[in-house]
């Protein structure tokens, strides 16, 4: 199993250039989500889907967009890059228990570094 | 929304000794997971806890629901577990999981 899978690794963008970063997961995860990293913060919550068809946003969405369309893929795009969009993205992946509305053990992809000039 | 705050901020200790890592959070918890994040990005689950105390080799973690706090042991520390450790909260629900800023650890040989 390859888990969770994040491409690309590197990116550099110029403001108001749109992108998307890519992350799949083999695991058959329920949940899926997208987190920024910052420097000096925590990890923040920008989208997350709990399964095909359905996603919702977290924390921080303005300027992002996700879509679902199989188990396996949940991309992030950025609609319009700014300077402000500049971090460490991650996917992460767990099993989602719906009726007891529990996370499980999330399970991280290895990030993509975004710089926006 | 949820307050998640570790302390120490940043810890430098020398090899074998006894670390202690703490976490403290305001509303009360679904779970409680511990997360590894070595130089370089990645981050691993450690644990995931909702109540008690778990073991995994010279890791252990105790979590404390009535006083809202955790915290992440490490024995016999070795350089290879120089890496932040990051505390983050499930509130029950789909809406992710809220993180602490983190607790950067340097074992010196």
């Amino acid at each position: 199993n390859a888990g969770v899978t994040q491409t690309p690794k590197f990116q550099v963008l110029k403001t108001g250039q749109s992108m998307t970063l890519q992350c799949a997961q083999d695991m058959n995860h329920e949940y899926m989500s997208w987190y920024r990293q910052d420097p000096g913060m925590g990890l923040r919550l920008i989208h997350y889907s709990v399964g095909a068809g359905i996603t919702d946003q977290g924390e921080v969405p303005n300027g992002y967009n996700v879509s679902r369309s199989t188990t396996e893929d949940f991309p992030l795009r950025l609609l319009s890059a700014a300077p402000s969009q500049t971090s460490v993205y991650f996917c992460a992946s767990s099993y989602y228990h719906l009726r007891a509305g529990a996370l499980n053990e999330q399970f991280f992809g290895p990030g993509t570094r975004l710089t926006v000039l | 929304k949820n307050e998640v705050e570790q302390s120490p901020q940043n810890l430098t200790a020398q090899e074998g000794e006894f670390i202690t890592i703490n976490c403290s959070y305001s509303v009360g918890i679904s779970a409680l997971h511990w997360l590894q994040q070595h130089p370089g990005g990645g981050i691993v689950s450690l644990f995931m806890l909702s109540s008690g105390k778990k073991k995994h080799g010279r890791l252990i973690a105790t979590i404390n629901i009535q006083e809202k706090h955790s915290s992440l042991h490490i024995t016999a520390s070795h350089p290879r577990d120089s890496a932040v450790y990051i505390c983050a909260v499930s509130q029950g629900g789909a809406d992710g999981l809220t993180f602490g800023k983190g607790t950067h650890l340097i074992i010196q040989p």
